[in-house]
């Protein structure tokens, strides 16, 4: 079964919408999570690290402003996409790093991702 | 600048056969090393890891590869299965002031033929 999981996995919405993403840890709980793009034949970029009761670290480039990261509890973070446009249009994609410590059959200090969103700004 | 690449957008292999899967770095930082496997409209599923201080870690029918002197790593499947069909990527583990980053390859598309 799914270890993170990510909704919605599709939204269409109007540009200068703002959207929320949510990414939550089923099996652990996760002190850091990631955002992370991904544009048609490319790879996955990292945005942002969620910290857990802290700031995000964001990547050189991605606007704070834009990519809002709220990391309120230890099994949920939500990206929220605000006054979206066309161009902010992709597949964006969240993981959860396990603990490196601890029982249970999940690979220690590993990110398991979720399924992604699929977001397109008309 | 690409630090992570893998050269193979795409592979074909029969099934029951050996699939090679090749991935190179160019960091020597990189710590850890990852595959994930990836269907589409799906995230990736981490599959197998090797840490930078061994040359071989397998699971099963997936064994991962690493040669530092030469900055690559390679992942095994044999026997190769239609299930397998999917896009692989490797991604190199870094830590940097005190956070754990991942960077991940291009990708390959491997397709297993009956």
């Amino acid at each position: 079964g799914a270890v993170v999981s990510q909704h919605p996995s599709r939204v269409i919405c109007k540009s200068g919408t703002s959207v929320k993403i949510e990414c939550r840890s089923l099996d652990f709980q996760a002190t850091t999570m990631f955002w992370y793009r991904q544009f048609p034949k490319q790879s996955l970029m990292l945005m942002a690290t969620s910290n857990e009761g802290s700031k995000a670290t964001y990547e050189q480039g991605v606007e704070k402003d834009k990519f809002l990261i709220n990391h309120a509890s230890l099994t949920l973070s939500t990206l929220t996409v605000t006054s979206a446009h066309p161009e902010d249009s992709s597949f964006y994609i969240c993981s959860a790093r396990s603990p490196r410590q601890g029982k249970g059959a999940l690979a220690k200090n590993i990110q398991y991702f979720g399924a992604g969103t699929r977001l397109s700004v008309l | 600048d690409q630090q992570v690449k893998q050269n193979s957008p795409s592979l074909s292999v029969q099934e029951g056969r050996i699939s090679i899967l090749n991935c190179d770095y160019t960091n020597s930082m990189f710590d850890y090393f990852l595959w994930y496997k990836k269907y589409p409209a799906e995230g990736p599923t981490f599959l197998i890891s090797i840490s930078s201080i061994k040359d071989k870690n397998e699971d099963g029918r997936f064994t991962v590869f690493l040669n530092k002197s030469a900055k690559h790593l390679s992942l095994h499947i044999v026997p190769s299965q239609p299930g397998d069909s999917a896009v692989y990527f490797c991604a190199a583990s870094l830590i940097i002031q005190g956070a754990q980053k991942l960077v991940f390859g291009q990708g390959t598309r491997l397709t297993i033929n009956p």
